[in-house]
Formats: structure tokens, C-alpha cells, sequence
């Protein structure tokens, strides 16, 4: 089955950092740009940050830019966010995205 | 960055009744390529996001064939030709020409 399932999600205080995962199963991982995407409670959808296929090419947005680090391991078909600094604004569910396939969302919660 | 608007922000809709969300972007999103970067998502109650439309008017597989999108260089529609119960949920549209990628705000829909 085509999946990403995201994991690393939970309660860290302003400032904290936390590492986001997730995993690509059922297509060739390697072969895709892939993408990381929040959603705030109740509110819509932000892009966060897009890596291409060989990691050459990283994208951020300006929102989390110096503070959000993507990364991928295509040998393990994985896709991470590094967050540092972490505000109590970064508060969401975040996704890992490839065009039409998107992950169930891991919740992270920034609060003291 | 290209900011994207969506009208109307909530549509209530009669079960078998046509839909349509208007989508405009404050710059062309014709690509360097050619192509014209626009997508269109749906967001159900408590699911994650799942695209529906890529490139102004290509179906996504399983996509119902009563959704079709239209439109040109900053102004798209999302159509709905009879809307059942399952469509109820909000629908982003999203540009993938420029960076930052960046959403509407989302419409929600659900029945009268």
C-alpha cells in the first residue's frame, strides 16, 4: 500500500526543539520531491518546506526559515524536520506530503 | 509571495445541486515550463487533506468525475456538478509554480 506515516509529534516548551519523521512505504521513495505542511488547529494550510529528490534543492518558508531543517535518508525512505526554537505559533499537525499522497499528521503542541 | 484568495469562504449547498469555488492568485502561475501549477485539495471533517485536482484540470485517480477544475493564469474554479454528502469539508486551492508555495484560505462547504 502507497503510505507516508508521520511520527515525533508532542508537548515541548518555547524554545525546544523536536524531530519529525516520516515514513514512505509502497513506492519508490528515492524518486520523489517530498514536502512538510501544517495545519494550526482550526485554521488552513501552511507550507512549511520542500526537499527534492537528492536532497540538493531545500525550500523554507519564511516563517520557519533558520529555525526548521529538512533532511531525507532515501536508503531508509524517510523524510524529517528538525525543529528548533520552537514558538508557541508552530503549534499544529504537520504532514508530509507528496502531491496526492499525503500522511495522517502528527501533532505538535508548543506550550510551557 | 503569491498570495491566493478563495471566494466564497463558505458555501452552503442543496444535496444534488451544483458547487463553485472561485480561486485567484495575485500573480500569473504559469511556470517557466509552460505548465500552470494549480491545485485544488479536500479537506473531509477529521481527515487529512487529499488532492483532488493538479495542473488547473487533471483529475487525481479515484477523484469522482462530478469535480472538475478550470481557469488560466490567476483566476481558477473548483466545480462541483451535484454535490453529495461526502463532499462536505473545506477545499483548499494551493500554487506549486512559486516559492514559497502558498494555500487559500479555504472554503468550507457543507449542506443546507
Amino acid at each position: 500500500e502507497v503510505q507516508l506515516v508521520e511520527f515525533g509529534g508532542g508537548l515541548v516548551q518555547p524554545g525546544g526543539s523536536l524531530r519529525l519523521s516520516c515514513a514512505a512505504s509502497g513506492f519508490t521513495f528515492s524518486s520523489y520531491n517530498m514536502n512538510w505542511v501544517r495545519q494550526a488547529p482550526g485554521k488552513g494550510l501552511e507550507w512549511v518546506s520542500h526537499i527534492d529528490k537528492s536532497s540538493s534543492t531545500k525550500y523554507y518558508a519564511d516563517s520557519v526559515k533558520g529555525r526548521f531543517t529538512i533532511s531525507r535518508d532515501n536508503a531508509k525512505n524517510s523524510l524529517y524536520l528538525q525543529m528548533n526554537s520552537l514558538r508557541d505559533e508552530d503549534t499544529a499537525v504537520y504532514y508530509c506530503m507528496r502531491g496526492y499522497l499525503w500522511g495522517q499528521g502528527t501533532m505538535v503542541t508548543v506550550s510551557s | 509571495d503569491v498570495v491566493m484568495t478563495q471566494s466564497p469562504l463558505s458555501l452552503p449547498v442543496t444535496l444534488g445541486q451544483p458547487a463553485s469555488i472561485s480561486c485567484r492568485s495575485s500573480q500569473s502561475l504559469v511556470h517557466s515550463d509552460g505548465n500552470t501549477y494549480l491545485n485544488w485539495f479536500q479537506q473531509r471533517p477529521g481527515q487529512s487533506p487529499r488532492r483532488l485536482i493538479y495542473k488547473v484540470s487533471n483529475r487525481d485517480s479515484g477523484v469522482p468525475d462530478r469535480f472538475s477544475g478550470s481557469g488560466s493564469g490567476t483566476d481558477f474554479t473548483l466545480k462541483i456538478s451535484r454535490v453529495e454528502a461526502e463532499d462536505v469539508g473545506v477545499y483548499f486551492c494551493m500554487q506549486g509554480t512559486h516559492w514559497p508555495r502558498t494555500f487559500g484560505p479555504g472554503t468550507k462547504v457543507d449542506i443546507k
